[in-house]
């Protein structure tokens, strides 16, 4: 059974670092990989997709890897601002898409 | 309107109530799906729909009824619910499922309350 995991679970940082999210899943067998932010309340938006092919994906300040064969994928965030506040989930999918339970973020003046 | 819309975006019902969320793609998808958000809990997927047929039926309990008329419109048909169904109620779409290439869009969800 696919299982995906995450951590931190929750990050607090000063505006400007550099951060790096983890995401690792048990079973490699993966169509791709998705990244989504949540802002409370609120629905997913999609950031970034990295085909089971695909090594890395990048959007602007964006960069998420994928290691297929050990089961790890990290989004770093560069040059972090308080708008990049929101909790982030990554997700595998297989037949369906699997979450893992998110890492919150949250960025300080 | 743009993206994935979902009405209504709060509802709070009894138990008795029998209520419906609506779902509706303008990115002319061929797949749509409900997921369900409880606290603390990973998201959860409900029901896949692809080519307007339901694929997935995640052991839901009947109590919450899909319906797919088309492909750009879902409906989530509530019943009977119970206190610990309150949750957000996500909506998404996609082109291409079962492909490597299949991303889900999301909608704002419904935030749905039982009493």
């Amino acid at each position: 059974k696919q299982e995906v995991t995450q951590i931190p679970a929750a990050l607090s940082v000063p505006e400007g670092e550099n951060l790096v999210l983890n995401c690792s899943f048990t079973d490699s067998a993966i169509y791709n990989l998705q990244w989504f932010r949540q802002d409370p309340g609120k629905g997913l938006t999609s950031l970034l997709l990295i085909q089971s092919s695909q090594r890395e994906q990048t959007s602007g300040r964006l960069n998420a890897s994928l290691d297929k064969s050990s089961g790890r994928s990290t989004l770093y965030i560069a040059a972090s601002q308080p708008g990049d506040s929101a909790t982030y989930l990554c997700a595998v999918y297989t037949d369906k898409l699997i979450f893992g339970t998110g890492t919150r973020l949250q960025v300080f003046p | 309107e743009t993206g994935v819309t979902q009405t209504p975006r709060h509802l709070v019902m009894g138990m008795t109530n029998k209520k419906s969320l609506k779902c509706e793609q303008h990115l002319g998808h061929n797949a749509m799906y409900w997921y369900k958000q409880s606290a603390k809990k990973p998201l959860e997927l409900m029901f896949v729909y692809s080519l307007e047929e339901r694929v997935e039926n995640n052991s839901v309990p009947s109590r919450f009824s899909p319906e797919c008329p088309n492909s750009s419109h879902l409906f989530l048909h509530l019943h009977t619910l119970q206190p610990e169904d309150s949750a957000l109620y996500l909506c998404a779409s996609s082109q291409n499922p079962g492909s490597a290439s299949n991303e889900q869009f999301f909608g704002p969800g419904t935030r749905l309350t039982v009493l």
